[in-house]
């Protein structure tokens, strides 16, 4: 069974920094592009950053030179590094991965998400 | 690139259907057949219900379609149920690896 589970998320102060994480299990981890999603507090979902499994990273303009995604395939593990948070950047940042069934372009699996709030 | 545009709520009594719309531009949905649909309640983590446009994954209930023309894609859902009462959102593959998700559709079961 496929299991994403994020961990890291917390109060931290505009400016500050933060380091998401995303344990995976129940498939080859390091076969599969991976995907961060957040939606804001009374918000959609907003696309935020992809890493391949060859290390390609994609970043979208509201987060890109403040965001790093990245992966640790020996410990099954996805990783954003925040930072320069900013207010705006509150809100329940999801893992996600696609499936072989229903190709690439369609997140399958999501994690519970973990909540990241921006404040002083 | 700008979310992709949807109602922000609809309703519908038990047994009936409705339709939600997506509408994006000739650069995501007019591009690509690669249009998916979430179906989302607060708390829980989202749930594909609809890929590549029209096609059910594994477990998801037939009562759940899409479908597309030119830049607007949608979803209609039939038999409501109250179960069905949730959020739902569009996503588009937009290109250069980037995807765009709609504002999302409060659906309300009367």
């Amino acid at each position: 069974e496929v299991q994403l589970v994020e961990s890291g998320g917390g109060l931290v102060q505009p400016g500050g920094s933060l380091r998401l994480s995303c344990s995976a299990s129940g498939f080859t981890f390091s076969s599969y592009t991976m995907h961060w999603v957040r939606q804001a507090p009374g918000k959609g979902l907003e696309y935020v950053s992809a890493i391949s499994n060859e290390g390609y990273t994609f970043y979208a303009d509201s987060v890109k030179g403040r965001f790093t995604i990245s992966r640790d395939n020996s410990k099954n593990t996805l990783y954003l590094q925040m930072s320069s948070l900013r207010p705006e950047d509150t809100a329940m940042y999801y893992c996600v991965k696609g499936d072989d069934d229903y190709g690439d372009y369609a997140f399958a699996y999501w994690g519970q998400g973990t909540l990241v709030t921006v404040s002083s | 690139q700008s979310a992709l545009t949807q109602p922000a709520s609809v309703s519908g009594s038990p047994g009936q259907s409705i339709t939600i719309s997506c509408t994006g531009t000739s650069s995501d949905v007019g591009s690509y057949n690669l249009v998916s649909w979430y179906r989302h309640h607060p708390g829980k983590a989202p749930k594909l219900m609809i890929y590549e446009g029209s096609k059910r994954p594994s477990g998801v209930s037939t009562r759940f379609s899409g479908s597309k023309s030119g830049n607007t894609a949608s979803l209609t859902i039939s038999g409501l149920q109250a179960e069905d009462e949730a959020d739902y959102y569009c996503c588009s593959y937009a290109g250069r690896s980037t995807f765009v998700f709609g504002g999302g559709t409060k659906l309300t079961v009367l």
